[in-house]
This record gives C-alpha cells, sequence and structure tokens, in this order.
C-alpha cells in the first residue's frame, strides 16, 4: 500500500514570494492533516479536512495560510507571502476516519530566506 | 488545554543498553497517548499507542511503554538499544472521546543518539 505522498521535498524562496505544497493521502483515507513543524519543537496542527470540509483551522493563520481539498482527495496548502519564521517542515497525514491513526508523509522542509 | 513535556531534548546510550524517554502530559481526563519516531528525513512513524485496558504496552521494534495515572506519566522503554533506533522520539496526547483521531498535541521531542 502507497504511503502519504508529498512534493516537493525541499523548498527555498525569499520572503514575500508565495510557495504551495501538495499532498496525496493514502487511498480510501477520508480525513487529511496539515501540520508545522519547526525545528526544535513537536508538529502543531494548522488544519484538519474531513473529505473535502474543514474540521479544524484554529492554528491556521489565514492572513497568510491557506489550504484546500477541493475534491476529497489531495490537497494543497499555501503561504502567501512568506515569512522568515515560516521555515519549518510541513507534514501531511491521513487517516481513514476521525477515529483512525495517522499516517504521515515525509514532509515538505521550507527554508524562508 | 492539553499538554505534552518530553523533559530531554538529547539522550546518549550506548548499542545494547536499556533506553527510558520520558513524557508527562496534561489533560482533563483519560488520554489517547502515542510515542511516535522520527528519523532523518522522514515521516512520523507510529510506535505504540494507548487508551485503556493494560497499562503496558507493546509496540513495533521491541519498544514499550507504560502509562502510570498517578504520575501523568507515558515513558517509552526498551530492554537493549539498536544502532539504528537512533532518531527523534515524539510523545503525543488526544482527545479519547473522538478516539485520538485529531488534535494531537505533540511534545518537543527526544534526539537519541546511539554510540557503538
Amino acid at each position: 500500500e502507497a504511503g502519504v505522498a508529498q512534493s516537493p521535498r525541499y523548498k527555498i524562496i525569499e520572503k514575500r514570494q508565495s510557495v504551495a505544497f501538495w499532498c496525496n493521502p493514502i487511498s480510501g483515507h477520508a480525513t487529511l492533516y496539515w501540520y508545522q513543524q519547526i525545528l526544535g519543537q513537536g508538529p502543531k496542527l494548522l488544519i484538519q479536512f474531513q473529505n473535502n470540509g474543514v474540521v479544524d483551522d484554529s492554528q491556521l493563520p489565514k492572513d497568510r495560510f491557506s489550504a484546500e481539498r477541493l475534491k476529497g482527495v489531495d490537497s494543497t496548502l499555501k503561504i502567501q507571502p512568506a515569512k522568515l519564521e515560516d521555515s519549518a517542515v510541513y507534514l501531511c497525514a491521513s487517516s481513514l476516519g476521525l477515529n483512525n491513526e495517522q499516517f504521515f508523509g515525509p514532509g515538505t522542509r521550507l527554508t524562508v530566506l | 488545554a492539553q499538554s505534552v513535556t518530553q523533559p530531554d531534548i538529547h539522550i546518549t546510550v550506548s548499542e545494547g543498553a536499556s533506553l527510558e524517554l520520558r513524557c508527562n502530559y496534561s489533560y482533563g481526563a483519560t488520554p489517547y497517548l502515542f510515542w511516535y519516531v522520527q528519523s532523518p528525513g522522514q515521516g512520523l512513524q507510529l510506535l505504540l499507542k494507548y487508551f485503556s485496558g493494560d497499562t503496558l504496552v507493546q509496540g513495533i521494534k521491541g519498544f514499550e511503554a507504560e502509562f502510570k495515572r498517578s504520575q501523568s506519566s507515558f515513558n517509552l522503554r526498551k530492554p537493549s538499544v539498536h544502532w539504528s533506533d537512533a532518531a527523534e522520539y515524539f510523545c503525543a496526547v488526544g482527545p479519547i472521546l473522538t478516539g485520538g483521531g485529531n488534535k494531537l498535541t505533540f511534545g518537543t521531542g527526544t534526539q537519541l543518539k546511539v554510540e557503538l
């Protein structure tokens, strides 16, 4: 069974630029999560989808971050404009449902210069 | 609010020695507890989880963890460490009512180094 796929794996941009990350969850997984992991910290949940609807986005900085999961499968996380403090690894995870184990992708490492 | 504390940022052990990684949590009720491992450039892999039953849980790769309600702890142990265990380990807590499937709160992690 294929795992959670993410791309790109690495991205370097300058501050005020825009960037987008893509996630393809495990087939059949209805729930999708985006986490931000800053160096030296544990992952922090940014947003959670159930199919194509948002369940929780309370920790998403909505002035610059946006995410969508239009067809209830793939998801895109966007940052516009990026700040230096957005440098982090962005992890995508998926689960069968809200009450099931989360499986994590390898992450996208973002460096903002 | 739920929170997780991993007091040890770095731990170094010799290969073959025993290991214990500490985790303390703060939560209003009985939580759903997890240990994840993250190798460089990899995503998080679930080692084990607990939400009820026997307080000593077995996981993959020879790891186990013990839930101690009185101490609000969920320490991870392994009797004999292998060089391949070098990685970062995260403890996490989630709400039991929803099966812990969402709203996971992670600790800051413990980086394990294994000396040959």
